[in-house]
């Protein structure tokens, strides 16, 4: 059974800081991976999205990668801004399914 | 280009109550799922609708339907509510012949409280 865990749950930096989101799955047979911000009381918009072939993906100030054999993906955010400020969801879709299982968030703050 | 658009965004049901929410998916998207978000956690996979058939159905007790219109639209249905239903309910549309290429878009969501 496909799990998803992320550590931390909560995160609280001074802006401008380089951090890391981590996110872990237990079967490595997955489609892809996508990582979301969530706002308070808001749905999903999607950040990045890595297919299983793929190693790495980079929007602006985000960055992602995957390591499959691991069951392990990490969220990149350089010079961190208080807009930033959001739960971040990574979540998969294991192959031979159509739904995407989803970690419990990671909370940041960033603090001007 | 629209996105996922759910209706209504909030709304407050008494227990034993029936709701509907809808949604309607991305231009170009046939493919409809949806999700219940408990406060502090992640989605949870209800089911997911493809050429107005249930394709997939996740660990949901039969007190919630759903329905894909000829449209690509979607109903999910929620019979004899209880306080644990209160969430918010979270549409994702796809495109089926684009496999898993382009993920999913979800909507905003709509916000259920049961009383």
């Amino acid at each position: 059974k496909q799990e998803v865990t992320q550590i931390p749950a909560a995160l609280s930096v001074p802006e401008g800081e380089n951090l890391v989101l981590n996110c872990s799955f237990t079967d490595s047979a997955i489609y892809n991976l996508q990582w979301f911000r969530q706002d308070p009381g808001k749905g999903l918009t999607s950040l990045l999205l890595i297919q299983s072939s793929q190693r790495e993906q980079t929007s602006g100030r985000l960055n992602a990668s995957l390591d499959k054999s691991s069951g392990r993906s990490t969220l990149y955010i350089a010079a961190s801004q208080p807009g930033d400020s959001a739960t971040y969801l990574c979540a998969v879709i294991a192959s031979g399914t159509y739904k995407y299982i989803f970690g419990t968030g990671t909370r940041l703050k960033v603090l001007a | 280009d629209a996105g996922v658009t759910q209706s209504p965004t909030h709304l407050i049901k008494t227990r034993g109550q029936q709701v509907t929410l809808r949604c309607s998916p991305k231009s170009g998207h046939d493919t409809v799922s949806w999700y219940q978000q408990a406060l502090g956690q992640g989605p949870q996979f209800i089911f997911q609708y493809y050429e107005e058939e249930e394709r997939q159905r996740g660990n949901f007790p039969d007190r919630f339907s759903g329905h894909q219109f000829p449209n690509y639209s979607s109903e999910l249905n929620v019979n004899a509510l209880l306080l644990g239903d209160s969430a918010l309910y979270l549409c994702a549309s796809s495109l089926v012949t684009a496999g898993y290429y382009y993920g999913y878009t979800f909507g905003s969501g709509t916000r259920l409280t049961v009383v």
